[in-house]
This record gives structure tokens, sequence and C-alpha cells, in this order.
């Protein structure tokens, strides 16, 4: 069974322009959520997403950062304009929904492999 | 803010000789998950404790859960070259309108010496 898919796995661009990643959850999952892992502040939630709609956003770090999914088989993190702050490796990961209050929290979850960011 | 924090952040032993990973969390919990982290690669779930469980075994893990305390540990027996990798421990907070998402501590980076 295929796995979380990210692209692109290595993305080297210029503050200022813009940059876009996608993930493709594992069929069948409910929820998705984005991750960004630096040395300095470790794994972080930015966002997530509960049958496309989206949860909680209060980790996003400012306007800047902006996710969607727009289906239940795609979903996008853009940073417009980019910063070098913004080097990071960002990871997607979905889970299925085991029912009640904070449903995901006792399924695993299942990321990808993640997109090294390099903003020079 | 960081829930869980692995101790140690870094751990050397040789191979077959076990290893030890600790956590500590700050709020209440419905249960605990443990993760490895490959060199370049995205976590993989390893085992997850329910907060009415004490202790729990997958091949050659251990869990123990100690919701006093709020800790848990991580046992890997008989360590294998390939068990090199980071190990994080994640827990699920709670605000006053339902779950904050998972939050994972920086993890502990084991190497197993051949």
């Amino acid at each position: 069974d295929a796995g979380v898919i990210q692209s692109p796995r290595h993305e080297v661009t210029e503050m200022g322009q813009e940059v876009t990643l996608r993930c493709k959850p594992i069929s069948g999952h409910d929820y998705l959520f984005w991750y960004r892992q630096t040395m300095m502040r470790g794994l972080e939630l930015l966002i997530y997403f509960n049958n496309n709609v989206p949860i909680d956003d209060s980790g996003m770090p400012e306007d800047r950062f902006s996710a969607k999914m727009p289906n239940a088989s795609f979903s996008t993190l853009k940073i417009q304009p980019s910063e070098p702050r913004d080097s990071a490796v960002y990871f997607c990961a979905s889970s299925l929904s085991g029912g009640g209050q904070g449903a995901f929290s006792n399924q695993p979850q299942h990321f990808g492999d993640g997109t090294r960011l390099s903003i020079l | 803010s960081q829930q869980g924090e692995e101790d140690p952040q870094a751990l050397s032993i040789q191979e077959g000789e076990n290893a030890t990973m600790n956590c500590s969390y700050k709020t209440s919990i419905n249960n605990l998950q443990w993760y490895r982290q490959n060199s370049g690669r995205g976590l993989v779930h390893l085992i997850l404790i329910r907060s009415n469980e004490r202790e729990k075994h997958s091949g050659r893990l251990r869990v123990t859960l100690d919701t006093s305390k709020k800790s848990s540990s991580l046992l890997i027996t008989a360590s294998r070259a390939a068990d090199t990798a980071s190990y994080f421990c994640a827990t699920v907070g709670y605000s006053g309108g339902g779950a904050d998402g998972l939050t994972f501590g920086k993890g502990t980076h084991l190497i197993i010496q051949p």
C-alpha cells in the first residue's frame, strides 16, 4: 500500500519566491497534518484538517503561510513570500479517526518522508 | 510549547545491549505514542499506550507509563545496528475547545555501535 506521498523531496529557492509543498495522504484517512522540523525547535504542528476542513491553524507562524485541502487526496502548504528562516523539513502526516474528542489522538499518524526546504 | 521531553538527548550503546529512553510530559493525557525517525525519513509509529495502561510490549519494545509522575519510558532490548535512529514521544494536549494536536518532544538520538 502506498504511504503518504510528499513532493518535492528537496526544494532550494531564493528568498521572496513562492514555495508550494504538496501532500497525498493515505486513502481513507480523514485527518491530515502539516509539521515543520528544525534542529532548534524540533517538530512543530502547523495545521491539521479533518475531512478536508482546517480544524486548528494556530501553529502557522505567519500570514505568509497558508494551507489548503481541496479534496480528500491532496493538500498543499504554501509560503509566500519565503524567507531564509523558513528553511526546515516539512512533513505531512495522515491518520484515521478513532472517534470521540480529539479523535485522531488514539490513532497512529503516518508520515511522508518530508520536503527539505532551503531558502537562500 | 513542548509537551513531551525526552531524556537523554543522545545515547550510544553497543549492539546487543538494551536501550532505555524516557519521556516526561506536562498535562493530562488520554494516551502517549512513541515514534522512530531514521535519518532523512519521516516518523514511523512504534507503539501507543493508553492512560489506563501501565506497560505494553511489541516485539523487542517495552513501554511503561506512570501517569502520577507524568512520565513514560521506552526500552529496546537486544539492540541492533538498524535501531540507530531518533526516538520521539508524542501526546495530545487539550484546551477548552478540544484537542490541540499531537505534540512531540525533541527526541533521543540513539546510536548502536556494531
